[in-house]
């Protein structure tokens, strides 16, 4: 079983839709979790932390569920711009020095 | 600053040749690391260096790579002899314990005939 896995995708939306992604992990010592954006033939980069209490950051949602392993992203009122691969990433550590990323899940938004 | 910055951007290469990829991380990080991506893996991690010493590497495929981290301001990743299997994107990042952000460099592209 992989460390961190996500359902590739792609995951085409119109323009303004909601869309939600999973991510499950299996170590569960696991502290520190993450999302990542990824365009298309670029460098991840960091999208937001994902905090136990659940975190927001403008038109997007981050959620933990420690006992069931698996984090979620929710994109609200989805523009173009949001058209990119999302990775989940996993640190089995309280800080980022073992990064484990999923495969990561490729959002297409169409006008 | 810069940002992390990689060398080559592109490569190709003849299958058996040696490979070295270069990496110079953001001045005052204190991890690197060295990930791998394919299609069919996604995104690997293959090593990491604390403070320039190897900490995990469990991720190298195999004896034909190789990672060296000389100073806090270089380190390479080395192929030899390198396999049309290798073809990939490698992507070098670094961060400075305590931050929750790894910054990535723009990677290099390997295809190996």
């Amino acid at each position: 079983r992989k460390e961190v896995e996500q359902d590739p995708g792609p995951f085409n939306v119109p323009e303004g839709a909601t869309v939600a992604f999973n991510c499950t992990y299996s170590n569960s010592a696991s502290q520190s979790f993450f999302w990542y954006r990824q365009d298309c033939r670029k460098e991840p980069k960091l999208l937001m932390s994902v905090y136990s209490s659940g975190n927001e950051d403008g038109r997007f949602t981050a959620q933990l569920n420690r006992a069931s392993q698996y984090i979620s992203l929710l994109i609200r009122d989805s523009k173009l711009s949001d058209s990119a691969t999302y990775l989940c990433v996993v640190s089995p550590v309280n800080n980022n020095n073992d990064m484990r990323f999923g495969a990561g899940t490729r959002l297409t938004v169409k006008p | 600053d810069a940002g992390v910055i990689q060398s080559p951007r592109h490569e190709v290469t003849e299958m058996g040749q040696e490979v070295t990829l270069r990496c110079k991380p953001i001045s005052g990080h204190d991890y690197l690391f060295w990930y791998r991506q394919t299609m069919m893996r996604g995104l690997e991690l293959l090593i990491y260096f604390n403070n320039n010493v190897p900490i995990d590497d469990s991720g190298m495929p195999e004896d034909r790579f190789s990672a060296k981290m000389p100073n806090a301001s270089f380190s390479t990743l080395k192929i030899q002899p390198s396999e049309p299997r290798d073809s990939a994107v490698y992507f070098c990042a670094s961060s400075h314990r305590g931050l929750t952000e790894a910054f990535f460099g723009q990677g290099t592209r390997l295809t190996v005939v």
